[in-house]
């Protein structure tokens, strides 16, 4: 069993429709999540950063952490042909971990007109 | 300001040459990675280093040989690559320290060819 689980999609939507994306994980000593995008042939972005539980919202998006049920999520209001990408989630434990980041595989969405 | 830069953005090699990737950042962010990324997988680490230091080396071939000069560069030094070592190779930094200190920025990558 891999630590995150994301399913790879992809995923298409029609423009304006909310967008629900999700990981779930196996280490409960994983604290500090992060959501980035990925355009074809570019490096990720950083999307939204949360430590442990909780909600987030930036704009459109919103970051959901369910520690209890090792569970995050990522909603897109409103969603435009510009969010075409892929969804990659990550995750890092304590910091006596190195900063490492365990990636889930990513989400490719397709936002169509 | 959230940038990282690398350069270049494409590179193409043969095996036998020896090359090198540069990345800057300045943010004043105090860790540094290097990533390797094929197609339609996610990010692979490969090194960091915390306050100039090598910290993670993920068991990386000594044809990959990093090199960070100061707290805003970070090098990858390429040599006898072979054709798998094709991918895209990003850099990242975070703050390493306060709030936030784990939020990783990547750079555009470099894409490399072997041959």
């Amino acid at each position: 069993q891999k630590e995150v689980e994301q399913d790879p999609g992809p995923l298409s939507v029609p423009e304006g429709a909310i967008v629900s994306l999700n990981c779930t994980y196996s280490n409960s000593a994983f604290q500090y999540f992060m959501w980035y995008r990925q355009y074809s042939r570019k490096g990720p972005e950083l999307l939204m950063y949360t430590y442990s539980s909780g909600n987030k919202e930036d704009g459109r998006f919103t970051a959901q952490v369910d520690k209890s049920s090792k569970y995050i999520s990522l909603f897109i209001r409103d969603s435009q042909p510009s969010d075409s990408a892929t969804y990659l989630c990550a995750m890092s434990a304590d910091p006596g971990g190195g900063n490492k980041l365990t990636f889930g595989t990513g989400t490719q969405l397709k936002v169509e007109l | 300001d959230t940038e990282v830069t690398q350069t270049p953005k494409h590179l193409v090699m043969g095996m036998t040459n020896k090359k090198s990737l540069k990345c800057e950042q300045h943010m004043g962010h105090r860790a540094m990675y290097w990533y390797k990324q094929k197609a339609k997988k996610p990010p692979e680490l490969m090194f960091v280093y915390s306050y100039e230091k090598l910290s993670i080396n993920e068991s990386v071939p000594s044809r990959f040989s990093p090199e960070c000069p100061n707290s805003s560069l970070l090098n990858l030094h390429l040599h006898a690559l072979q054709p798998e070592d094709s991918a895209l190779y990003l850099c990242a930094s975070s703050p390493g320290q306060g709030t936030g200190a784990y939020e990783q920025y990547f750079g555009p990558g470099t894409r490399l060819t072997v041959t």
